[in-house]
């Protein structure tokens, strides 16, 4: 089953602006949009977005994530060490009937 | 407080078997979809099974097909993965975790419990 492809590793400075993408097909991402979770070295993943750029409560006003065809993006600025951590997208696949992951980003802050 | 618990982890050799457990607290297993999520050392997330609200139907990743399956048990409100036929590759650490309600994500997630499978 294939899973959504995400760049291993982005790396930008500190108060700059990430912007991470996944990209999946019409049957995944294109269809209903991608969730993005952030996780910690040894801690479970959180849930920082869902249907593209709903974002839970508590989550920082700093991320927003969009949509354009097949492929999902997550744009955090103004980055701060606490960013510094991996990120996973992930979609359910109509055609496949099994949710996928993208490989992960580790997004390191200068 | 909204929470997922899992427990039953541990080491076993291949070809055996290990029943991991998930107990929420703060909801009722019986009105969300339920999944477990997989991460092997060092590497992403995996998913591995799903199990809808009112327990009508199941899916599974095609790693897991035909060795694994998920059940609930709502008087304890806790989700169950029977992992039978255990193989190296399915070393990883297992979470549970809530499909939020707009089917468009996992919002709530456990703590996880490492599986080892190794002679």
């Amino acid at each position: 089953q294939a899973g959504l492809t995400q760049p291993p590793s982005v790396s930008k400075g500190l108060r700059q602006t990430a912007t991470l993408t996944c990209t999946g097909n019409s049957n995944n991402v294109g269809n209903q949009g991608a969730a993005w979770l952030q996780q910690y070295q040894g801690h479970p993943p959180k849930l920082l977005s869902y249907r593209n750029n709903n974002r839970p409560s508590g989550i920082s006003e700093r991320l927003s994530a969009s949509r354009s065809g097949n492929t999902a993006s997550l744009t955090i600025t103004g980055l701060q060490p606490e960013d510094e951590a991996d990120y996973y997208c992930s979609a359910w696949d109509s055609s496949l009937s099994v949710w996928v992951f993208g490989g992960g980003t580790k997004l390191t802050v200068l | 407080q909204v929470q997922l618990v899992e427990s039953g982890g541990g080491v076993v050799q291949p070809g055996r078997s290990l029943r991991l457990s998930c107990a929420a607290s703060g909801f009722t297993l019986s009105s969300c979809n339920m999944h477990w999520v997989r991460q092997a050392p060092g590497k992403g997330l995996e998913w591995v099974a799903l199990i809808f609200y009112d327990g009508s139907d199941e899916y599974y990743a095609d790693s897991v097909e035909g060795r694994f399956t998920t059940s609930r048990d709502s008087s304890k409100n806790t989700l169950y993965l029977q992992m039978n036929s255990l193989r190296a590759e399915d070393t990883a650490v297992y979470y549970c975790a809530r499909e939020y309600g707009d089917g468009s994500a996992f919002d709530i997630w456990g703590q996880g419990t490492m599986v080892t499978v190794s002679s």
